[in-house]
């Protein structure tokens, strides 16, 4: 069980935008910022987004975060079949003083 | 360009040790924070430990408190964590992740190693 809460799997069919959900606590999502990784199959984590809604250079603006409260979120636009990833949201959690992930959401382009 | 390379996994029986290392270079090691993430297999991500710049804070998961050592030597731009006691859950891909600044609250992971796998089985 993760600490943050994330939905399985999510699926769009090429140009949709799809959105997924990354939910915490007061300890982690609602005191620090939010970061997604993009895992593609075989490979290793790739930082997708930092501080809530930045993006590191080399991401398309495709890609764009927000957080409110206790709850952020990932949303793409323009879907590609090179986004099929698993996505992971994470933060610093302050009660547990540690990261914590979310259980990653695998991302199906139809 | 930065590059992290992680050696020193393998196939250990349970209660058994290993070090891993984390060879890293394209940044001034020193001013940053590492971390260790951990995957097992077909699951999601799970931070594991991280060392301030300094090698003076270090920071465990619950799960591996006691077992887990995490250290650094910064003349050598290496990254290290000493398991011992290792169980069959500690099966997993071991990342070396690199910290976007020296300490570790509001920062984030920037740089990932390609991984090392541990395989805990008698």
């Amino acid at each position: 069980q993760s600490v943050l809460t994330q939905p399985p799997s999510a699926s769009g069919t090429p140009g949709q935008r799809v959105t997924i959900s990354c939910s915490g606590s007061s300890s982690n999502i609602g005191s620090n910022t939010v970061n997604w990784y993009q895992q593609l199959p075989g490979t290793a984590p790739k930082l997708l987004i930092y501080s809530n809604s930045q993006r590191p250079s080399g991401v398309p603006d495709r890609f764009s975060g927000s957080k409110s409260g206790t709850s952020a979120s990932l949303a793409i636009s323009g879907l590609q079949s090179d986004d099929e990833a698993d996505y992971y949201c994470a933060a610093w959690d302050d009660s547990l003083n540690g990261w914590v992930f979310g259980g990653g959401t695998k991302l199906t382009v139809l | 360009e930065v590059q992290l390379l992680e050696s020193g996994g393998g196939l250990v029986q349970p209660g058994g040790s290993l070090r891993l290392s984390c060879a890293a270079s394209g940044f001034t090691f020193s001013s940053y924070a590492m971390s260790w993430v951990r995957q097992a297999p077909g699951k999601g991500l799970e931070w594991v430990s991280a060392i301030s710049g300094s090698g003076g804070s270090t920071f465990y998961v619950d799960s591996v408190e006691g077992r887990f050592t995490i250290s650094r030597d910064n003349s050598k731009n290496t990254l290290y964590l000493q398991i011992n006691s290792l169980r069959a859950e500690d099966t997993a891909v071991y990342y070396c992740a690199k910290t976007s600044g020296f300490g570790v609250v509001g920062y984030f992971f920037d740089n990932w190693g390609q991984g090392t796998l541990v395989t805990v089985s008698s």
